[in-house]
C-alpha cells in the first residue's frame, strides 16, 4: 500500500453514461497524475497537477475527459458520454516534487469496463 | 518510434541467474529515469528512480543510465519466481511540456 487511495476501484457502466473516480494522493505530495492503461500496454499519461494548477494535458485526452483537484488534496476524473473505447485501468499517481526528483507512486486503480 | 522502447518478451531465466531488462528512449533531453514492476492485475510499483549517468544499485537490483546512449536497464541479480512480473521503463520528458512516458513492458518469467 503506498498510500494512494483510488475509489471505485470497479466500474461497470453503460455507453453514454458519465462516470467520476477520485483518487487520494500521500497527503505532503504536490503533483498528482492520471494514467490510462489497457492491456499489454505502459501506463499512458492523461494529465497531471502541481498542487491545485492543471499544468500539462495530454492532446489524447478529449474534450469527454475533464479533471479536477481542487484544494490541491483529492482529485477527480470525470468521462461523460463514455464509449466502449473508454474501457480500461484509471491509474493515479502522486509525488513530492523536489528539485530534478519527482518520483511518483501509484494506487491501485479503478478499473472502467463499458458495455 | 515509440518515445520509451522496451522489449516485450517474455524474457524467461531461471532462478538464481541474472536478468537483464533494456529500454531506450528517444528525448534526448529527459533527466529522470524509473524502473517500476507491475504484477498482473496489480498498479505499478516503483523499484528504482536512477538521475545521472552510471550505475545505481539496491539490493538486488541495478539500474544503469548512459544519457549518450539513451539507454536505461535494470540488472536482477539472483532471481527468484517472486520476480516474474511486468518491468516497466519510464522516462519524464521535459521537452515540450512536462510528460512522463511509459514504455509497454517487458514480462519476465523467473522459472523455478
Amino acid at each position: 500500500d503506498t498510500g494512494v487511495s483510488q475509489d471505485p476501484r470497479h466500474k461497470i457502466t453503460k455507453r453514454g453514461q458519465n462516470v467520476t473516480f477520485r483518487c487520494d494522493p500521500i497527503s505532503e505530495h504536490n503533483r498528482l497524475y492520471w494514467y490510462r492503461q489497457t492491456l499489454g500496454q505502459g501506463p499512458e499519461f492523461l494529465t497531471y497537477f502541481q498542487n491545485e494548477a492543471q499544468l500539462e494535458k495530454s492532446r489524447l485526452l478529449s474534450d469527454r475527459f475533464s479533471a479536477e483537484r481542487p484544494k490541491g488534496s483529492f482529485s477527480t476524473l470525470e468521462i461523460q458520454r463514455t464509449e466502449q473505447g473508454d474501457s480500461a485501468m484509471y491509474l493515479c499517481a502522486s509525488s513530492l516534487q523536489q528539485g530534478r526528483t519527482d518520483t511518483q507512486y501509484f494506487g491501485p486503480g479503478t478499473r472502467l469496463t463499458v458495455l | 518510434q515509440k518515445e520509451v522502447e522496451q522489449n516485450s518478451g517474455p524474457l524467461s531465466v531461471p532462478e538464481g541467474a541474472i536478468a537483464s531488462l533494456n529500454c531506450t528512449y528517444s528525448d534526448r533531453g529527459s533527466q529522470s529515469f524509473f524502473w517500476y514492476r507491475q504484477y498482473s492485475g496489480k498498479s505499478p510499483e516503483l523499484i528504482m528512480s536512477i538521475y545521472s549517468n552510471g550505475d545505481k544499485e539496491d539490493g538486488r537490483f541495478t539500474a544503469q543510465l548512459n544519457k549518450a546512449s539513451q539507454y536505461v536497464s535494470l540488472l536482477i541479480r539472483d532471481s527468484q519466481p517472486s520476480d516474474s512480473a511486468t518491468y516497466l521503463c519510464a522516462v519524464i520528458r521535459n521537452t515540450g511540456g512536462f510528460k512522463t512516458i511509459f514504455g509497454a513492458g517487458t514480462r519476465l518469467f523467473v522459472k523455478a
